[in-house]
C-alpha cells in the first residue's frame, strides 16, 4: 500500500493526558499537512512541513500542540494536557511540490480522538 | 468571510441520474487551485478532481466533472450516472498559491435506489 497511513486510527484518552499521533506520507512526497475535522465541518488546517521544515502553523495550534517531521519522512503530532474540546478527527495529508504541478494533497484515513 | 461556501447541506439523487453539488469561493489571488474530495462514513478523504485557475477547460475525471465559472467564482461538481457507492460527504477546497487548503463545510449526498 503506497498511500498515506496514520496510527493509531482511534484513540480514547482522559482529560489531561498527552497523546501522540503518527503520519507516514506517500514516500516521494515532500510536503506533509495536518488538519483537524470536527463533526459536520470541513477539515481545518493546523500546520504543514516541507521536508523537515515547519513552514506554517495555524493560530488553532495552541502551545499544547506540537508537530515534528525530524527526517523529512514521517511526522508526529502531540497534544499535551488534552481537553474535551480536542476531540476530533486528525487528518494527515501529503503532496509533491513540483514546478508547474497541481500539488494535490492526498489524505490518510485519520486518527479519531475522543477525550473523556 | 467564508472562503469556500457550500450551500447545500444535503442532496438526494436517484441512482443513474446526474447531480450537481454547488461550491462558490472567495479569493483575490490570480493563481489558485480548486479541489473536490469525497469522504465516506469511514472518514478517509478521497481526492476526486482538480481545477487550476488558469485552466481554460473544465476538468473531468471519469464520472466527475467540474463546472468552473471563474467570473462567478463557482466550481460546481457534477457527478453523472450516480451509483449507490457515491453516497458520502463531498467537500470543496481551495488552495491559494502553495500550501494549505481551505475547505467548505461539505454536502451530504444520498443516492436512492
Amino acid at each position: 500500500d503506497t498511500g498515506v497511513s496514520q496510527d493509531p486510527r482511534h484513540k480514547i484518552t482522559k482529560r489531561g493526558q498527552n497523546v501522540t499521533f503518527r503520519c507516514d506520507p506517500i514516500s516521494e512526497h515532500n510536503r506533509l499537512y495536518w488538519y483537524r475535522q470536527t463533526l459536520g465541518q470541513g477539515p481545518e488546517f493546523l500546520t504543514y512541513f516541507q521536508n523537515e521544515a515547519q513552514l506554517e502553523k495555524s493560530r488553532l495550534l495552541s502551545d499544547r500542540f506540537s508537530a515534528e517531521r525530524p527526517k523529512g519522512s514521517f511526522s508526529t503530532l502531540e497534544i499535551q494536557r488534552t481537553e474535551q474540546g480536542d476531540s476530533a478527527m486528525y487528518l494527515c495529508a501529503s503532496s509533491l511540490v513540483a514546478a508547474g504541478g497541481a500539488e494535490t494533497q492526498y489524505f490518510g484515513p485519520g486518527t479519531r480522538l475522543l477525550v473523556l | 468571510a467564508q472562503k469556500i461556501t457550500q450551500t447545500q447541506p444535503g442532496m438526494f439523487v436517484q441512482e443513474k441520474e446526474a447531480v450537481t453539488l454547488d461550491c462558490t469561493y472567495d479569493t483575490s489571488d490570480q493563481s489558485y487551485g480548486l479541489f473536490w474530495y469525497k469522504q465516506p462514513s469511514s472518514g478517509e478523504m478521497i481526492f476526486l478532481i482538480y481545477q487550476g485557475s488558469y485552466d481554460e477547460q473544465n476538468a473531468t475525471e471519469g464520472r466527475y466533472s467540474l463546472n468552473f465559472q471563474k467570473a462567478r467564482k463557482s466550481a460546481n461538481l457534477v457527478i453523472s450516472a450516480s451509483q449507490l457507492g457515491d453516497s458520502a460527504m463531498y467537500f470543496c477546497a481551495m488552495r491559494e498559491g502553495r500550501g494549505k487548503s481551505t475547505f467548505g463545510d461539505g454536502t451530504t449526498l444520498t443516492v436512492k435506489p
